[in-house]
């Protein structure tokens, strides 16, 4: 089976940097994603990752280290509206790509 | 907006009954994914189809069953009904497993 593991809470200042780690244990392993969750609100992309290295979209960058089995999403310049639940998930090979979802990380940011 | 549709929202039920969810995925997506979430939990797999197909299987309680029918879109039945089975049901698309779409949810009480 999968497992992820990764900080159940987070506390950051607004306007700062912070990193949120995610390790997992896989067979067939094919890439790692992340998404952010707001109350109430459905899951949403924000990136993947199948290779090695860093890989930016504007204020979020994620890391994948395949020999590490870990990833992290790092958010900066962080504004009030960052506060939300981060969940990383594996895509697995088998079966077509099933996605399995870490229990999520929530990020509170702070004045 | 995702593209993805779920209905209904809201599902009220009692105990014992028997409910069927709705999910139309994004023009173009094969494949249809089915997150169980309820309160301060993790997104749980239940189940993944490709193309009508059942293509992989989380922890789905055999009360719970799904189809992917001809057009697509997919069904989520849900029968004897526990007061634990209250949550909010989620279904995704992708075209393949690097980026999901996520519906709305559909928020189930059983009372």
């Amino acid at each position: 089976g999968q497992s992820l593991e990764q900080p159940s809470e987070v506390t950051a200042v607004e306007g700062a940097i912070v990193q949120i780690n995610c390790t997992y244990q896989t067979s067939g392993f094919y890439g790692l994603s992340w998404y952010q969750q707001h109350d109430g609100g459905a899951p949403t992309f924000l990136s993947y990752n199948a290779l090695d290295g860093l890989e930016e979209t504007g204020r979020f960058s994620s890391f994948l280290s395949r020999s590490d089995s870990y990833g992290y999403l790092l958010l900066q310049e962080l504004q009030m509206k960052d506060s939300a639940s981060y969940f990383c998930a594996v895509s697995t090979t088998g079966g077509y790509q099933k996605v399995t979802f870490g229990i999520g990380t929530k990020l509170q940011v702070i004045p | 907006d995702s593209g993805v549709t779920q209905t209904p929202k809201h599902l009220i039920t009692a105990t014992g009954q028997r409910v069927t969810l709705r999910c139309s995925p994004r023009s173009g997506d094969l494949s249809v994914y089915w997150y169980q979430q309820s309160l301060d939990q993790g997104l749980q797999f239940l189940i993944q189809y490709y193309n009508g197909e059942e293509r992989a299987k989380g922890n789905i309680l055999e009360r719970f069953s799904a189809q992917q029918f001809p057009d697509l879109h997919s069904e989520l039945n849900l029968s004897s009904l526990e007061l634990g089975d209250s949550a909010l049901y989620f279904c995704a698309s992708s075209a393949g497993g690097e980026k999901l779409f996520f519906g709305s949810g559909t928020q189930l009480s059983v009372l």
